[in-house]
């Protein structure tokens, strides 16, 4: 059966910090990979998603950006965080044509 | 463009009674999905039910079921016999077929009261 893994839990950095969010999915092969953000009481922004191997599409211009180096694992990063970067931030999978999202539990990052 | 609206911010429920949540939507695209997803406090997000814009029947999943209309452009998803390990945000997506995104909507909390 298929799983995604997301580290870590909870994140709290100071502001001008970098960042590395990683996320690997198991038991599948090529999926569709997705990086959510979600503000407090809000719904789910889509920042990046990628259909491949170094294939990243980013949907929100801003100071995050993301990459798969490997075909199950993808990665969101930023150089010097925010603090408007706080959030929840969730990786999600999916299989390719019109098929649910696979979400992984989530990081709850503060920036201070 | 394509969009997904959820009016109801909060909603509340007397245990095994049915609720509807509403969820409207719209694309020019002739393909699509639409997907209800429910988010309990701890943040994960768990994939409810699913129904493609050419299904000829509306998508049933346990005591999850979707309430199709596509000429007024809605998904509303009707909860019954709702139980207190319920309660939670419920949020609609779309799925255009021209994008591998999945948009989503404000959500809607929904309270189940004993």
């Amino acid at each position: 059966s298929q799983t995604i893994h997301q580290w870590p839990a909870t994140l709290v950095q100071p502001v001008g910090s970098p960042l590395s969010l990683e996320c690997t999915v198991e038991g599948t092969s090529n999926p569709n990979l997705y990086w959510y953000r979600q503000a407090a009481g809000r719904g789910l922004q889509l920042l990046f998603y990628s259909v491949g191997i170094g294939q990243i599409s980013s949907e929100v211009p801003q100071n995050l950006s993301a990459s798969r180096p490997q075909d199950r694992q993808f990665i969101l990063s930023s150089k010097k965080l925010l603090l408007s970067d706080s959030g929840f931030y969730l990786c999600a999978w999916s299989n390719q044509g019109n098929s649910p999202l696979h979400f992984g539990n989530g990081t709850r990052l503060t920036v201070t | 463009a394509q969009k997904i609206t959820q009016t109801q911010p909060g909603m509340f429920v007397q245990e095994k009674e049915a609720v509807t949540l509403d969820c409207t939507y719209d694309t020019s695209d002739p393909s699509y999905g639409l997907f209800w997803y429910k988010q309990p406090s701890s943040g994960e997000m768990i994939f409810l039910i699913y129904q493609g814009s050419y299904d000829q029947q509306n998508a049933t999943e346990g005591r999850y079921s979707l309430n199709f209309q596509k000429a007024r452009k809605s998904a509303n998803l009707v909860i019954s016999a709702s139980q207190l390990g319920d309660s939670a945000m419920y949020f609609c997506a779309l799925a255009p077929d021209s994008s591998y995104k999945l948009i989503f909507g404000s959500g809607t909390r929904l309270l189940v009261r004993p």
